[in-house]
C-alpha cells in the first residue's frame, strides 16, 4: 500500500489555467506538507498543515491555495498558472507537528507540473 | 533562516566508499536528515541523526555530525550502482517541524 500518494503524476497545462494536485496519506499522520522542487533540484517548503489547520505558509503567492478536507488529505489548488510554476511538487506527511526525530517526513512520488 | 549547502556532484567506482558532505548554518537544528532521490522518483528517507549525537551507523550508511563546525556527512560503504541518485541533507527546526533542504549531491557510481 502506498503511504503517501499524489495525483496526477504528470500535469501539462496552459498558462492562465487553474489546476489541482491531490495528496493522500494512509499513515494516520497529523501533519502534511507541500514542497516545490525547481529545475535545479532545490526543494523548498510551501505549506504545512496540522490536523487540517494551516501552520506554515512560506511566502507563497496567494494563487496557491491548499485545502485539507480531513487530516489524511492535503490538496493544492493553483489559480492562473504561470510559467514559473513549472516544477515538481511533493507532498509529505509526518506523525505530528513538533517533537522528536520520529516526526520524520515521508514523501509522495511527486507531481511534475509543466506550464506552457 | 537556515541555509544548507552541499557539493553538487560526486563520482565513485563501484565498491569504493562515498562520502557526501553538507554544511548548515542554524545551530538550533535539532535533527538532521539524509534523503535519497532516484531519477523520476520521490524522496526516500535514508537516516537521521539527533543533534546531540556525533555518529550514527545503519548497515552501509554512517552519518557523522560535527556540531561545532556545523558539518554533516553521509558515508556509504561498498557503493553500488543502485546507489546512484541525488542525496539531500535537511535540517529541522522545531518551529513548525519545517525541513530546510540542501541543493542535493548527485552521486554517480561507475561500474
Amino acid at each position: 500500500d502506498t503511504a503517501v500518494s499524489q495525483t496526477p503524476k504528470y500535469l501539462v497545462t496552459q498558462m492562465g489555467n487553474d489546476k489541482s494536485i491531490k495528496c493522500e496519506q494512509n499513515l494516520g499522520h497529523d501533519t502534511m506538507y507541500w514542497y516545490k522542487q525547481d529545475s535545479k533540484k532545490f526543494l523548498k517548503i510551501m505549506f504545512s498543515y496540522n490536523n487540517k489547520e494551516l501552520i506554515i505558509n512560506e511566502t507563497v503567492p496567494n494563487r496557491f491555495s491548499p485545502k485539507s478536507p480531513d487530516k489524511a488529505h492535503l490538496n493544492l489548488h493553483i489559480n492562473s498558472l504561470e510559467l514559473g510554476d513549472s516544477a515538481v511538487y511533493f507532498c509529505a506527511s509526518s506523525p505530528r507537528l513538533a517533537g522528536d526525530g520520529s516526526d520524520t517526513q515521508y514523501f509522495g512520488p511527486g507531481t511534475r507540473l509543466t506550464v506552457l | 533562516g537556515e541555509d544548507v549547502e552541499q557539493s553538487l556532484f560526486l563520482s565513485v567506482r563501484e565498491g569504493d566508499s562515498s562520502v557526501i558532505n553538507c554544511t548548515y548554518t542554524d545551530s538550533s537544528s535539532t535533527y538532521l536528515y539524509w534523503y535519497k532521490q532516484e531519477p523520476g522518483a520521490g524522496l526516500q528517507l535514508l537516516t537521521y541523526i539527533f543533534s546531540n549525537m556525533d555518529m550514527k551507523q545503519d548497515q552501509r550508511l554512517t552519518v557523522l555530525l560535527n556540531k561545532k563546525d556545523k558539518h554533516l556527512s553521509l558515508r556509504i560503504a561498498d557503493t553500488q550502482t543502485g546507489d546512484s541518485a541525488i542525496y539531500f541533507c535537511a535540517g529541522k527546526q522545531n518551529a513548525g517541524n519545517m525541513l530546510t533542504f540542501g541543493g542535493g549531491t548527485r552521486l554517480m557510481v561507475k561500474p
